[in-house]
């Protein structure tokens, strides 16, 4: 089964940091590009950073350009996010996602489940 | 960046009824729209992606139509497992994939 599981989420004090891992099974995990995506308390989707198969390659959404990085190993299987000088707006829930191409166009499958970052004094 | 807005931002339907969920993008995407799924503490699932192409496993009470600016998610009756959030999310212009604000639908 292809399966995304998302972890290191918790509560953070403003200018602190965090780490999120996103475990991929069930797929060749080094042949796809990978995003995460967030989504504050009652807000929409918003999407926030990508990696290309090999790492070499990141994009970052302009609200956090500069403060986290996206990452990944691919011995492990594993995409990763750290998250420095963490602002009380970026508290939401982060999803990994698995970028996947047809022929006419490319979407995110699978999702990962989430991991709920808090970020309050 | 390209902005994506749906409508209605929220829908109360019943069991049977058909619903249409409506994405309108800043400028034209061509086919690049895809429609997802998001039920509470659950991952969101790809329901159509190219505007129209229905992703394998997905009941076909689900279509999508459009391109350009334009396009419609409809659920031709609907069934109980299909109150949740639906999200439409523009492709065209990478690396900013942005999505619509979501529309909630739920039981009358």
């Amino acid at each position: 089964e292809v399966q995304l599981v998302e972890s290191g989420g918790g509560l953070v004090q403003p200018g602190g940091s965090l780490r999120l891992s996103c475990a991929a099974s069930g797929f060749t995990f080094s042949t796809y590009w990978m995003h995460w995506v967030r989504q504050a308390p009652a807000k929409g989707l918003v999407w926030v950073s990508r990696v290309n198969s090999d790492g070499t390659s990141t994009n970052y959404a302009d609200s956090v350009k500069g403060r986290f990085t996206i990452s990944r190993d691919n011995a492990k299987n594993t995409l990763y996010l750290q998250m420095n000088s963490l602002r009380a707006e970026d508290t939401a829930v982060y999803y990994c996602a698995r970028l996947t191409c047809s022929s006419t166009s490319c979407y995110f499958d699978p999702w990962g489940q989430g991991t709920l970052v808090t970020v309050s004094s | 960046d390209i902005q994506m807005t749906q409508s209605p931002s929220s829908l109360s339907a019943s069991v049977g009824d058909r619903v249409t969920i409506t994405c309108r993008a800043s400028q034209s995407i061509s086919s690049y729209l895809n429609w997802y799924q998001h039920k509470p503490g659950k991952a969101p699932k790809v329901l159509i992606y190219a505007a129209s192409s229905l992703q394998s496993g997905v009941p076909s009470r689900f279509s999508g139509s459009g391109s350009g600016t334009d396009f419609t998610l409809t659920i031709s009756s609907l069934q109980p497992e299909d109150f949740a959030t639906y999200f439409c999310q523009q492709s065209y212009s990478t690396p900013t994939w942005t999505f619509g604000q979501g529309t909630k639908v739920e039981i009358k």
